[in-house]
């Protein structure tokens, strides 16, 4: 089973820092990975697709990248309402969704 | 607009079984798949399975094949997600998530969850 790896699992930024979180497949997925946001409380929101595809109403701040095994996740300028714990999920079968572990990301 | 609305909390004992519902509105139910997602408490997410409401066509993760049913009632948009063989284990939050338009295998709408706790 492919299995995903997310890092750093958590991480302290100010307002306006630029954010990375990365996210490792054991096996290529091609650009069958999303991610999502899940703020304090709250339930999961849908952010990304195909990689770097932003859904409807997802500010432009956030972006991603990647293919095969290696993905990212950037906030280009981190704003209070960014905090929250992002999780990545990869869909190349649609027998066996998975996601990673999660990243928390803070305000320092 | 689009909305999942899930059924209320649950407190079982282990070896129970649990049903959770999970009520779509605002768009064509039998055009999206539903996915299952499990959250134990300071966990991660867990995803459970699909079901495709147009046929009744499911697939389980693995983990959970033989202990989860998931079915769904087209004439009231509602899908259901039932777990047997409760342990405390279980205790989670339990979310239904539809499947996107541009992908059935991302979830682009979340239902508000529905807490399970299992406990003698």
């Amino acid at each position: 089973d492919i299995q995903m790896t997310q890092s750093p699992s958590s991480l302290s930024a100010s307002v306006g820092d630029r954010v990375t979180i990365t996210c490792r497949a054991s096996q290529g997925i091609g650009n069958y990975l999303a991610w999502y946001q899940q703020g304090p409380g709250k339930v999961p929101k849908l952010l990304i697709y195909a990689t770097f595809t932003l859904q409807s109403g997802v500010p432009s701040r956030f972006s991603g990248s990647g293919s095969g095994t290696d993905f990212t996740l950037t906030i280009s300028s981190l704003q209070p309402e960014d905090v929250a714990t992002y999780y990545c999920q990869r869909y190349d079968s649609a027998l066996a969704l998975t996601f990673g572990g999660g990243t928390k990301v803070e305000i320092k | 607009q689009v909305q999942l609305v899930q059924s209320g909390a649950e407190v079982k004992k282990p070896g129970a079984s649990v049903k959770v519902s999970c009520k779509a509105s605002g768009y064509t139910f039998t055009g999206y798949y539903m996915h299952w997602v499990r959250q134990a408490p300071g966990q991660g997410l867990e995803w459970m399975g699909w079901i495709n409401p147009n046929n009744g066509g499911t697939n389980y993760a693995q983990k959970f094949q033989g202990r989860v049913t998931m079915t769904r009632d087209t004439s009231i948009s509602t899908a259901y997600m039932e777990l047997s063989r409760l342990r405390s284990d279980d205790t989670a939050m339990f979310y239904c998530a539809r499947g996107g338009a541009a992908t059935a295998l991302v979830m682009d709408v979340w239902g508000q969850g529905t807490t399970v706790t299992v406990s003698s």
